[in-house]
């Protein structure tokens, strides 16, 4: 099992640019979630991505937005860069198929962005 | 809206010793999760415990438990015989009832020495 997987490992990208971050959830997960933790902050909810659609969304500007396709992969892409973009972008997945009584959160390693 | 607060940046214990992490959080749900999440160096967020507000009965794993008042809004980590391995950012996490959602502190910079 790969676990949750995320690409690329760091991206350098300058003011106003456009970046696409992409996510693998673990083997058997639909949905898929994006955090974005600046140094030396706790990760903050940007969006959830379940059946294709975004399902839940944080507090963060339209510049933010995603997909997901029909292999349950994602996609971040933001645009218009600020330096204030520069942080660690987390994904996590999780199964709505199994019912539990909550859906445990399995992270990747995350993508290191940095905004010159 | 919920917050989770963590007021100890940074701790540092000897191997073997015990260690306390604090948490408290805010909300007016009755029913959600708190959990504890560990990040060492290589980034990856990795759960430790997690706790139902629902029960009573404080949760453990191993060599980790917490102590969970409800009333209080506290939700503090204990780490019992401290490896190096334990070294890393630890955070405190709340998630509302079928939300998936986490809501993250700060976190608190733990450091094991020898």
């Amino acid at each position: 099992d790969a676990g949750v997987t995320q690409s690329p490992t760091h991206l350098i990208k300058t003011r106003g640019q456009q970046v696409t971050l992409r996510c693998s959830p673990k083997s058997g997960h639909d949905t898929v979630s994006w955090y974005q933790q600046a140094l030396g902050q706790g990760p903050q909810f940007i969006f959830q991505y379940y059946e294709e659609e975004e399902r839940q969304r944080g507090n963060f500007p339209d510049r933010f937005s995603g997909h997901q396709f029909p292999n349950y992969s994602s996609e971040l892409n933001v645009n218009a860069l600020l330096l204030g973009d520069s942080a660690l972008y987390l994904c996590a997945s999780s199964s709505q198929i199994v019912w539990t009584d909550y859906n445990e959160q399995f992270f990747g390693p995350g993508t290191r962005l940095t905004v010159l | 809206a919920q917050t989770v607060t963590q007021s100890q940046p940074e701790m540092s214990v000897q191997e073997a010793e015990t260690v306390t992490l604090s948490c408290t959080y805010d909300t007016s749900e009755n029913n959600y999760y708190l959990f504890w999440y560990k990040q060492p160096p290589s980034r990856q967020m990795i759960l430790v415990i997690r706790q139902e507000a629902y029960k009573q009965q404080n949760a453990t794993e191993n060599r980790f438990s917490v102590n969970f008042q409800k009333a209080a809004k506290s939700f503090s980590l204990k780490i019992s015989d401290s490896q190096l391995g334990d070294t890393a950012m630890y955070f405190c996490a709340f998630m509302k009832h079928n939300t998936d959602k986490l809501i993250f502190g700060t976190g608190t910079r733990l450091q094991v020495f020898p």
